[in-house]
């Protein structure tokens, strides 16, 4: 069975710290995705990235950065100099093909960034 | 391209009362899910469509829920009787490959 764990349930940070965001994954699957996603206030789904299980480099995009760590079974996520407008739930996510690729989500983290 | 769409994306009824939420894949997508996160909870999947057909609907909670998606196109989700548990946002996605799932905006539902 896949299991996502996100243990922070809420984290609150002053503006233009840095936060990490935990995500550990289970899985019997040799090729699998994780996947980050955002949800601000407004209540959509906002996609953040995806990486599958062959691919263990680590990627940056502007403030955000992810490690993924096999040895671990981890894919955290990493805000930089965060902002107010970062606040919002991040959802980690695992996707494998013997689930027809259906979404296995974590229970999220409320990020509460502080002016 | 014009996004998966979700209509309403509100909706309040009362218990007992039946509702009908809707998603519009993006075209092409022969793939489409529906996920589900409750008040305070993980999102959790309902069912997969692969054209008209359901793949896997392990997720659907009781037979309160009914999904069907006409011609492979549109889906709708038929919640009879909704109860006061149903209330939280009603997701759909939709693929062409099936790693990579586009989300609607996502219809709340509020159950009183």
């Amino acid at each position: 069975a896949q299991k996502v764990t996100q243990a922070q349930t809420e984290i609150s940070v002053v503006e233009k710290e840095d936060v990490t965001l935990d995500c550990v994954y289970e899985t019997r699957d040799t090729t699998y995705y994780l996947f980050w996603y955002k949800q601000p206030p407004s209540g959509e789904l906002v996609f953040l990235i995806r990486r599958n299980s062959f691919d263990e480099q680590n990627e940056i995009s502007g403030r955000y950065s992810w490690n993924f760590q096999k040895s671990t079974s981890s894919f955290n996520f990493t805000i930089t100099a965060s902002q107010v407008v970062d606040s919002a739930v991040y959802f980690c996510a695992l996707s494998v093909m013997d689930s027809n690729y259906q979404l296995i989500w974590g229970a999220g983290t409320k990020l509460i960034i502080k002016p | 391209e014009a996004g998966v769409t979700q209509f309403p994306s509100h909706s309040v009824i009362e218990k007992g009362q039946t509702v009908t939420l809707r998603c519009d894949p993006i075209s092409g997508h022969d793939n489409l899910y529906w996920y589900r996160r409750v008040m305070g909870k993980e999102i959790k999947f309902l069912l997969h469509f692969v054209k008209e057909s359901k793949q896997d609907e392990s997720g659907m909670p009781n037979n309160r829920f009914l999904a069907e998606r006409t011609g492979g196109t549109y889906s709708t989700l038929k919640v009879q009787p909704a109860e006061l548990e149903d209330s939280g946002v009603y997701f759909c996605a939709s693929s062409h490959s099936e790693v990579e799932q586009y989300f609607g905006p996502g219809t709340r539902l509020t159950v009183t």
